[in-house]
């Protein structure tokens, strides 16, 4: 159980162009989400909490402008690179954990996004 | 922030066993995770720990102190599939996930 979904794998995409990323929970209910983004060789960084119904709460120097979230249902978070330029090409990954379990429950990663601007 | 620190590199042999050190400083304290990370993909959870002492799951184990901000995750048996970057994350008292830089693991026949 708990199978978190990310589509698509990967994407090339022309420098000024927009991008959405969709990331679903396929066999629970999450109220939140969480976007990361991930440099080669480095770790893993928390871009945005996704909070169903309301807005999303960006981390600190992430414009929440460029990077948009939706998370229209209790399975759905989108994320739309607006404007895109060839600086965010980076590997993208949102995750999820089953609400009633938030407190001891792991975070469940989609297999990521591959996002290369050229 | 977060702070959270994991050393860079190691390297160990083929049967043989590594522990990876990670030390944190938050801002409240939910639990500890490690995951496991293989190049190009997503991480997968390995443990996790929120109260002082050891979980054991197979080859795999995990330590926690939470008064000296200290875990280490033990790998056993090593094999050639466990190289790998291995992840230490602190989820803070806003149930948030911060991530260490991760350790490269590789393994030496």
């Amino acid at each position: 159980g708990a199978v978190v979904s990310q589509h698509p794998s990967w994407v090339i995409c022309k420098s000024g162009t927009s991008v959405k990323i969709e990331c679903r929970s396929l066999d629970f209910q999450a109220t939140t989400m969480f976007w990361y983004r991930q440099f080669p060789k480095q770790s893993l960084m928390l871009m945005a909490t996704s909070n169903e119904g309301s807005k999303a709460t960006y981390e600190q120097g992430v414009e929440k402008d460029k990077f948009l979230i939706n998370h229209a249902s209790l399975t759905l978070s989108t994320l739309t690179v607006t404007s895109a330029h060839p600086e965010d090409s980076s590997f993208y990954i949102c995750s999820a954990s089953p609400e009633r379990s938030l407190g001891n429950s792991p975070l469940h990663f989609g297999n990521g996004t591959r996002l290369t601007v050229t | 922030g977060q702070n959270i620190d994991q050393p860079t590199e190691m390297t160990a042999t083929e049967g043989a066993i590594v522990q990876i050190n990670c030390t944190y400083q938050t801002s409240g304290f939910n639990g500890l995770f490690w995951y496991q990370q293989h190049a190009g993909e997503a991480p997968t959870f390995l443990s996790y720990n929120v109260l002082d002492g050891l979980e054991e799951k197979g080859r795999f184990s995990s330590f926690l102190s939470r008064s000296k901000g200290y875990s280490y995750l033990l790998l056993k048996e090593l094999q050639m599939k466990d190289s790998a970057s291995y992840l230490c994350a602190v989820r803070d008292g806003d149930y948030k996930l911060s991530f260490g830089a991760g350790t490269t693991v590789t393994v030496r026949a």
